[in-house]
């Protein structure tokens, strides 16, 4: 079975500092991975995937993630953090057994303190 | 519309009743799919729907749950005597066609709430 897990509940971050948001994934064969972000009161975003090549995926505002095959993990980055990007940020992995769904993290509540 | 529009974006009711969720996705997108968020939970698939093709309903919780896309656009999501545990944010999202394997576009959801 596929899964994703995100160890933080909450990260804490201060306003320039950069930051992680952890992810890691358990799937048989080749992991399609993503992030997503929701902003209060809004749907999800979607931030960037995975699917092959580069284990560096650069995606939108800035953010980043690396995939590590060796440590099946997938983190969210950022050089620089902003006070705008406090939002809920998830992890999914794709179904690898269809195209029709995404297993989703329970999500990590980032705050960037000014 | 520029994105996935969901209606209505609040829902109060009674326990026992029916409700029914629209979502109305971006124009020209074939594939859209229905998410749950629970409280402290991650997202919940649902159901998915491509093109003309018979539905993925393997996320439905129960028999209770139903969902339809009209035309290849509007769907709606029906629970019928809800239950409390019903109490939850439904997102719609949208793509343009399943080969992407993304719901690349989330409305901002419908929260349900059952008393």
């Amino acid at each position: 079975a596929q899964s994703v897990a995100q160890p933080e509940d909450q990260v804490n971050v201060a306003e320039g500092n950069p930051l992680t948001v952890k992810c890691t994934y358990s799937v048989s064969g080749n992991p399609y991975l993503f992030w997503y972000v929701q902003y209060p009161n809004r749907g999800l975003q979607f931030l960037l995937k995975y699917i092959t090549g580069d284990n560096l995926v650069k995606g939108s505002y800035g953010f980043e993630a690396e995939f590590n095959k060796s440590q099946t993990s997938f983190h969210l980055k950022k050089p620089s953090a902003l006070v705008s990007d406090s939002a809920l940020y998830f992890c999914a992995v794709r179904d690898i057994t269809g195209a029709n769904n995404l297993f989703f993290g329970t999500g990590t509540r980032l705050t960037v303190i000014p | 519309g520029a994105g996935v529009s969901q209606s209505p974006s609040n829902k109060v009711t009674e326990k026992g009743k029916d409700v029914e969720l629209r979502c109305d996705p971006i124009s020209g997108h074939t594939a859209l799919y229905w998410y749950r968020q629970s409280l402290g939970q991650g997202l919940e698939f649902l159901i998915y729907f491509q093109g003309n093709s018979a539905p993925d309903k393997s996320g439905l919780p129960s028999d209770r749950f139903s969902a339809e896309r009209t035309g290849g656009s509007v769907s709606t999501l029906t629970i019928q005597r809800t239950q409390q545990e019903d109490s939850a944010v439904y997102l719609c999202a949208s793509s343009l066609s399943a080969g992407a394997g993304v719901p690349g576009h989330f409305g901002d959801g419908t929260r349900l709430s059952i008393l």
